[in-house]
């Protein structure tokens, strides 16, 4: 089944203490993503991969990091935490056909506290 | 900078009465605008890509359709079933970002 998956679902974290969040497909995309979703403020892309070893910023990228070092695997890392980052995180996956993007591929879904 | 604004933010229709979602955009470029379902909790669900002025798709109640500045979600004689969040994205020429609108919540009272 094509999936993108993400662990943990959920997660209760305290300020300054190292956290990650991974993310994996198994449809061959070669573009991934993560967003943050809060209220009122929508989906907003907070880093892009188009590709193994190549990575972007989007909106939101402070206080993120990430990396691809496969093609299946987009960890979110937030090094030091902060309440602020209290959100709603989902991981996302297209394939890329001649330049044009398809269809976005979303993860069920990570909800982080931060205390 | 891209701009995607949704309305309404909410929409309750009695079941079987038709209403349309509107989604517009100030892009530099548009190469792809995207329409996707949210039910709670869950992630986002790819329902529509419109590329080019004039085009139309349709998916049983629902058809998408895109003109120069906007584009809307038409949804026919809805059931309490189609009750979600509909949210809008654009990708332009100028980069590799989706920019999201925030969503119109919609519910269908049987």
């Amino acid at each position: 089944e094509a999936q993108v998956t993400q662990n943990p679902r959920y997660l209760i974290t305290v300020t300054g203490k190292k956290l990650t969040v991974t993310c994996s497909q198994n449809m061959n995309h070669e573009y991934m993503s993560w967003y943050r979703q809060d209220p009122g403020l929508g989906l907003r892309q907070i880093y892009y991969s188009m590709n193994v070893e190549v990575t972007d910023k989007g909106d939101v990228p402070e206080g993120y990091k990430v990396s691809r070092k496969e093609k299946r695997n987009f960890p979110l890392i937030l090094e030091s935490p902060s309440p602020n980052q209290t959100s709603l995180y989902f991981c996302a996956s297209s394939s890329l056909l001649a330049g044009a993007y398809n269809e976005q591929f979303f993860g069920p879904g990570t909800r982080l506290t931060v205390l | 900078e891209d701009q995607v604004t949704q309305s309404p933010e909410a929409l309750r229709l009695q079941e079987g009465e038709s209403s349309s979602l509107n989604c517009s955009y100030t892009v530099s470029g548009l190469r792809g605008l995207f329409w996707y379902r949210q039910d709670p909790g869950k992630g986002p669900e790819f329902l529509f890509t419109l590329y080019s002025a004039g085009e139309e798709k349709e998916k049983e109640r629902l058809k998408a359709t895109l003109t120069k500045k906007e584009s809307f979600l038409h949804i026919t004689a809805p059931k309490p079933e189609d009750s979600a969040t509909y949210l809008c994205a654009v990708q332009s020429y100028t980069g590799n970002q989706f920019y999201f609108g925030t969503g119109t919540s919609l519910t269908v009272i049987p």
